[in-house]
């Protein structure tokens, strides 16, 4: 059955350091998330993206995060300079064709900023 | 702004027993929803989800749940919870756009 794969399952690193996470979409799928839980907390949307561009963004979102899909296969979530308040479950989905049908999420990536 | 409540954080069950966990939304429309499960240390597996049509939806695992457009709700429900139920359960609604929101998600817990 297909997944959504995501490297690594932890990561730590130090404050001020840029982390990338890295997703790999179910292969068909048009549609990616990038999604935290921060221990404890509800899962919160970050950012949506579509046809290589972003198509929604939360106010959590800002100038320090950045997404891209630099091949046909890789969705990368970039933290520029990582605060210890960044240190969350980062989960990834995507679904074929948006709205109407279900995101698949990955296993997550667990962030730990020291 | 498209929101989803989940208005209790822990409930406690017997296995066994009946299961109903709450799920409230706001939207100026039908959103779509979602149901999902999320076990320790692991991700979110979908149980069930709405869209249109019947609105009692089946979902994996004996998970059922209702959507009740007056009430703008979307409650889970089992008939007998098993001690592998115990997890957090997530509710989550896509609106017009393509972000999917959660509620602050429900523990439950299975009691012997």
């Amino acid at each position: 059955e297909p997944e959504v794969t995501q490297t690594p399952s932890h990561q730590v690193t130090q404050m001020g350091q840029e982390v990338i996470l890295r997703c790999v979409p179910i292969s068909n799928h048009l549609y990616f998330y990038w999604y935290r839980q921060i221990l404890g907390q509800k899962v919160e949307f970050l950012v949506s993206f579509y046809n290589n561009e972003i198509s929604e963004k939360s106010e959590i979102f800002d100038d320090q995060f950045s997404v891209e899909r630099p091949d046909g296969s890789n969705f990368t979530l970039k933290i520029r300079s990582t605060k210890l308040e960044d240190s969350a479950m980062y989960f990834c989905a995507s679904s074929e064709f948006g709205r109407n049908t279900e995101a698949f999420f990955g296993q997550g990536t667990r962030l730990t900023v020291v | 702004a498209q929101s989803v409540t989940q208005p209790d954080i822990h409930i406690t069950v017997s296995e066994g027993a009946s299961l109903e966990l709450r799920c409230n939304y706001s939207y100026g429309a039908t959103p779509y929803l979602f149901w999902y499960v999320q076990s320790p240390g692991q991700g979110l597996q979908l149980l069930l989800k709405y869209f249109s049509g019947d609105t009692l939806v089946q979902g994996i695992k004996g998970f059922e749940a209702e959507f009740k457009r007056s009430q703008s709700s979307f409650n889970l429900r089992k008939p007998s919870v098993h001690w592998s139920d115990a997890a957090e359960y997530f509710c989550a609604v896509v609106g017009n756009n393509n972000d999917m929101r959660f509620g602050a998600g429900t523990r439950l817990t299975v009691k012997p």
